[in-house]
């Protein structure tokens, strides 16, 4: 399993664009990119999932560079609300194959 | 769609005593789920796979005859903490893929928090 490295922690106010990158390095031909955000006591949330070049939903975008090397987690004007962890995994497809968590970046989100 | 229920979300047992907790795809179907436990301030670390109709999959240094896990039908897995100890005490999440997609997108259950005395 492709091995992730992420932000221990950022910081940001209300209304801004938040970015956070992740890198895998060693991430595999059939490996998707998928984050979740997960709040204090609760189960993570599937937020979005790609495999190159951009996607995005109602709530994000996802820019992965063409080497797949990094991808990027974009949330346009974040609130209050968007304070959680956000996981970036690294898997391939295929409903049984597990993920395994890195460690996580903290979002912060002030007034 | 692709809801996981977890019961009960939280509980509080005396050492020594065991501890079941469900896990339930209520609008699919899950031959695969994952278990998660996850300490304080920690991310969350994949305890075993469970496997419907078979033996479920433990991850290195998870104790299988103290984390019972077992499958019984493609909506239920159930884990069961035996003899439960203080160090137990943690918060356990349950997910499965779903069903709809073949690129392996886990929903996840609300979690259950054990609190061991």
């Amino acid at each position: 399993l492709a091995k992730t490295t992420q932000p221990i922690s950022m910081d940001s106010y209300e209304g801004q664009e938040v970015n956070i990158t992740c890198s895998h390095n060693n991430i595999a031909t059939n490996d998707y990119i998928t984050w979740y955000q997960q709040f204090p006591s609760q189960g993570p949330r599937f937020i979005i999932q790609g495999y190159k070049t951009k996607v995005t939903n109602e709530v994000a975008s996802l820019f992965i560079p063409a080497d797949r090397k990094s991808s990027t987690l974009s949330l346009p004007r974040v609130s209050l609300s968007d304070t959680a962890v956000y996981y970036c995994l690294v898997g391939p497809t295929g409903g049984g194959n597990k993920l395994t968590f890195g460690t996580g970046t903290q979002l912060k989100v002030e007034l | 769609g692709a809801v996981v229920s977890q019961h009960p979300s939280r509980v509080i047992c005396k050492s020594g005593t065991s501890v079941k907790i469900e896990c339930r795809s209520l609008d699919f179907q899950a031959t695969t789920m994952f278990w998660y436990r996850q300490f304080p301030k920690q991310s969350l670390m994949l305890m075993a796979t469970s496997n419907e109709g078979s033996k479920a999959t433990y991850e290195q240094g998870v104790e299988k005859d103290k984390f019972l896990i077992n499958h019984a039908s493609l909506t239920l897995s159930t884990l069961t903490v035996t003899s439960a100890h203080p160090e137990d005490s943690s918060f356990y999440i349950c997910s499965a893929p779903r069903g709809d997609s073949g690129a392996n997108v886990l929903t996840f259950g609300a979690g259950s928090r054990l609190t061991v005395l």
